[in-house]
């Protein structure tokens, strides 16, 4: 059974940084892209990272271009994601989404996981 | 960016009755290898989203034969035949062809009466 398990949430000051987490089981890691997307309080899905399965490629939505990045640790099966110079815009709940293949392009996400909210707030 | 429009914003169905939702996207998404990169999310009433059709109209493992997709290029529709009590929530539709990035409907409210 696959199982994304994220981690790291949190309220952090506008301007902070934070580390989310993924914990990934019950397929092989290193074989399928991940994605973060995330979803500000009451509204809808909005795509925010994509790493193929191999870690070689990482895109971003222009949104958080130059202030996040997302990598993985296959040996950990554990994908991340290190948000730095936090705005109140980048208030939401962040999912973890397993991509249906190696490649972060033209793909679709099969399974996400439950969410880790995060709070930029002063 | 694509944009993708979702019609109707919110709807109410009977049980037993059937439903739809319409998404358009601002082009084309049909990709020169013959797949059309349209895709149909549920995000259940305090649950992460969970896909229920891919490529336009292929059901995801488990899904609901009630459930169908249809379209083509940038007219794409989701079908219940016969909505039922679980099927509540959001339904978003996403394309994943004109990258990046992958963008996603405003989403659309089912909700019973």
């Amino acid at each position: 059974e696959v199982q994304l398990v994220e981690s790291g949430g949190g309220l952090v000051q506008p301007g902070g940084s934070l580390r989310l987490s993924c914990a990934a089981s019950g397929f092989t890691f290193s074989s399928y892209a991940m994605s973060w997307v995330r979803q500000a309080p009451g509204k809808g899905l909005e795509w925010v990272s994509a790493i193929s399965g191999s870690g070689g490629s990482t895109y971003y939505a222009d949104s958080v271009k130059g202030r996040f990045t997302i990598s993985r640790d296959n040996s950990k099966n554990t994908l991340y994601l290190q948000m730095n110079s936090l705005r109140a815009e980048d208030t939401a709940v962040y999912y973890c989404a397993k991509g249906y293949s190696s490649s972060w392009y033209e793909t679709y996400f099969d399974y996400w996981g439950q969410g880790t909210l995060v709070t930029v707030s002063s | 960016d694509i944009v993708m429009t979702q019609t109707p914003l919110s709807l109410s169905v009977t049980p037993g009755q059937p439903a739809s939702i319409s998404c358009k996207s601002s082009q084309s998404l049909l990709h020169s290898d013959g797949k059309t990169y349209l895709y149909w999310y549920l995000q259940k009433p305090g649950q992460s989203p969970q896909l229920l059709i891919y490529e336009v109209s292929s059901r995801f493992s488990g899904v609901p034969d009630r459930f169908s997709g249809s379209g083509s290029g940038t007219d794409f529709t989701l079908k219940i035949s016969r909505v039922e009590a679980e099927d509540v929530g959001v339904y978003y539709c996403m394309q994943g062809i004109h990258l990046p990035p992958y963008t996603f409907g405003q989403g659309t409210k089912l909700e019973i009466k």
